[in-house]
This record gives structure tokens, C-alpha cells and sequence, in this order.
């Protein structure tokens, strides 16, 4: 069936430091790739998303790169901070006739001071 | 935070309760959902409702019953709940018109099954 692969699922880096979570997805069909963060005890929220005729977008720290071929995309933050910390969800979707968001098992990021 | 409200936030219940979960978007969607969260494993969708018509039922147990009376609320019936049952309830939302079709999620209730 349809699956999102997301790794690491906890991620641990330095204050200013990137920090990389690769997706990958196996309907290729998807043609939507949402990121959410969810703080603890919070609401996923929406962060950055990509469409299938997209290769990279970018919004201040966090860029989102998209493989199509290889059915990847991952999520890029910069300069981290430590109100990064949170668990990120990525999620793929094919917006054509149906409302079912694939999500990837999240990526526990912890941004040390 | 006003976008999707949920209530309540955290529930305890027996195996022989019945209770419900509510859920309200004031986005102007015409879309919502269900998806059940539990540790370490991907977000779960449970049902989809779209102008009130549920369009998706992924095989979830007949104990957790879906009610959508408009496109702006969203029920969950629960009874005779199992204790694997416990995780976080979440609802969602989303306009399915043209290409925006950002989903936007409730804090979510925390239940607990005894």
C-alpha cells in the first residue's frame, strides 16, 4: 500500500547547526509533500510545502528539496535554533480526487544550546 | 487560536463508557478529518468528510463512530473503547477546491482508555 518512509526519527544537532529529515514516498502519484512541526503538547502546524512541478522552495531558514524520480524530498533547516526542537511530520499526497495525506513517522529534532 | 477548536482537550474513560469528541473549524473548509496519533507511529487516517459526505472510512473498528450534521462540525462517538485505544484524537481540515489544500489541525484530545 501507500507509505512515507522518514528518517532519522530523532535528530540531535548544535545550536547554528543544519539539520536534514529525508522522506521518501511510494505512490507516484503524490503530487503534494507538506511539512509540519509539532511542539510538545501542540498542534502539528504547517511549516512549507512543495507541489510535484517544483524542485526546491525555499522560506527563510527552511528550504524543501524535491526528487520526483527517486520519489524523495527532505526538509533543510539552517541556522538552527533551539525553538527548532520539535517532532516534524512529512507527509505526501495525490490532490487529484482524494483527501488521504500519507504521513512519515516524524523526526524528533533536538537543537542543543 | 481560532482556526480548528476541539474539545475536550483530555478524556478519561472506561471500557464501558460512551463519549464523544467534538470538532469545530472556523476556516470556511468544506473538508474534515479524523486521524488518531499514537507514540512512534505515522499519523492514522480514521475518516474524511467532505461537505458533509464521509468519503473515506479507513477500516476503523465500529466502536469510534463519525457524525458530520455540516461542513463546520465534526463529531467522534466512541464506545465500548479498548485500552489501545489511548492516543491523541486529532482533527483536521482543509478546503478542497483548486490548489490549496493545506490541511489544518486542532490541538487535538488526549485520550486515555482505563
Amino acid at each position: 500500500g501507500e507509505n512515507v518512509e522518514q528518517h532519522p526519527s530523532t535528530l540531535s544537532v548544535q545550536e547554528g547547526d543544519s539539520a536534514v529529515i529525508k522522506c521518501t514516498y511510494s505512490d507516484s502519484a503524490s503530487n503534494y509533500f507538506p511539512w509540519y512541526k509539532q511542539e510538545l503538547g501542540k498542534r502539528p502546524q504547517l511549516i512549507i510545502d512543495i507541489r510535484s512541478n517544483v524542485g526546491e522552495k525555499k522560506d527563510q531558514r527552511i528550504a524543501v528539496t524535491l526528487n520526483k524520480t527517486a520519489k524523495h524530498f527532505s526538509l533543510h533547516i539552517t541556522e538552527t535554533q533551539p525553538e527548532d526542537s520539535a517532532v516534524y511530520f512529512c507527509a505526501a499526497r495525490h490532490t487529484s480526487g482524494t483527501y488521504k495525506y500519507i504521513f512519515g513517522t516524524g523526526t524528533r529534532l533536538k537543537v542543543l544550546a | 487560536e481560532t482556526g480548528v477548536t476541539q474539545t475536550p482537550r483530555h478524556l478519561v474513560m472506561g471500557m464501558t463508557n460512551k463519549k464523544s469528541l467534538k470538532c469545530e473549524q472556523h476556516l470556511g473548509h468544506n473538508a474534515m478529518y479524523w486521524y488518531k496519533q499514537s507514540a512512534k507511529k505515522p499519523l492514522e487516517l480514521m475518516f474524511v468528510y467532505n461537505f458533509k459526505e464521509q468519503t473515506e472510512n479507513n477500516s476503523v473498528p465500529s466502536r469510534f463512530s463519525p457524525e458530520c450534521p455540516n461542513s463546520s462540525h465534526l463529531f467522534l462517538h466512541l464506545h465500548t473503547l479498548q485500552p489501545e485505544d489511548s492516543a491523541l484524537y486529532l482533527c483536521a481540515s482543509s478546503q478542497e477546491q483548486g490548489s490549496n489544500e493545506k490541511l489544518f489541525f486542532g490541538s487535538g484530545t488526549q485520550l486515555s482508555v482505563l
